[in-house]
């Protein structure tokens, strides 16, 4: 198994709502991240887990919460969004920490919209 | 500061011509380059990378990219271009001293004409 899933496609939320957006991979990978995409715009990094603990936040606002459960599986947690926040998440996992150079593997996103 | 750049929003090439889409770096130590495509909708795709060795990196879909040191450049090439190679393809790079931060560059559009 190749692939990086993530539920769901599409999320509509209010700014008072809680939601979460989960991701899971089942190639072994240790490390997993984060990202914001605004459209036509390259990814930004939000979060890195590698072996289930958290190793980088890039200053994000704690109305995000990860949480990476187990090596398979990492959520955001959404509370009190703002309507900026809107854009697609991509969820992407890679190779254990030792091994560098590795190529990271993206799921397909959850298209955010916050109203 | 560490970077990479695509100086081109979009490239336009006709069905069957060469297309390349350029990319530099500035990136610390050796740095491992990688090219990722974007459809819409859609998530990154891995294409190719170079690590070491051999300067011209073959990858996915009949893309080659050749990582030339002297002119911190990593372009990505194909011979002869498909429609459905349009797409959003983005330059990356990673210090080979190690950490989690991939630099992506800004993207470039490409879009190819029948």
């Amino acid at each position: 198994d190749t692939e990086v899933t993530q539920t769901p496609k599409h999320l509509v939320m209010g700014m008072t709502n809680k939601k979460s957006l989960k991701c899971e991979q089942h190639m072994g990978h240790r490390a997993m991240y984060w990202y914001k995409q605004k459209a036509k715009k390259p990814p930004e990094l939000m979060f890195v887990y590698s072996y289930e603990k958290l190793s980088i936040n890039e200053s994000v606002p704690s109305r995000f919460s990860p949480e990476c459960p187990n090596s398979s599986l990492l959520n955001l947690h959404l509370h009190a969004l703002q309507p900026e926040d809107s854009a697609l998440y991509l969820c992407a996992s890679s190779p254990p920490v030792g091994r560098r150079g590795n190529e990271q593997f993206f799921g397909p996103g959850t298209r955010l919209t916050v109203l | 500061a560490q970077s990479v750049a695509q100086p081109e929003d979009q490239v336009n090439v006709a069905e069957g011509n060469p297309l390349t889409v350029k990319c530099t770096y500035s990136v610390s130590g050796n740095p491992y380059l990688f090219w990722y495509v974007q459809y819409p909708n859609r998530g990154l795709q891995f294409l190719l990378k170079y690590i070491t060795g051999d300067n011209l990196v073959k990858g996915s879909y009949g893309f080659e990219a050749e990582f030339n040191k002297s002119q911190t450049s990593f372009h990505l090439k194909k011979p002869s271009a498909l429609v459905s190679d349009s797409a959003l393809y983005f330059c990356a790079g990673h210090p080979s001293t190690g950490g989690f931060k991939t630099i992506f560059g800004a993207g470039t559009r490409l879009f190819v004409k029948a």
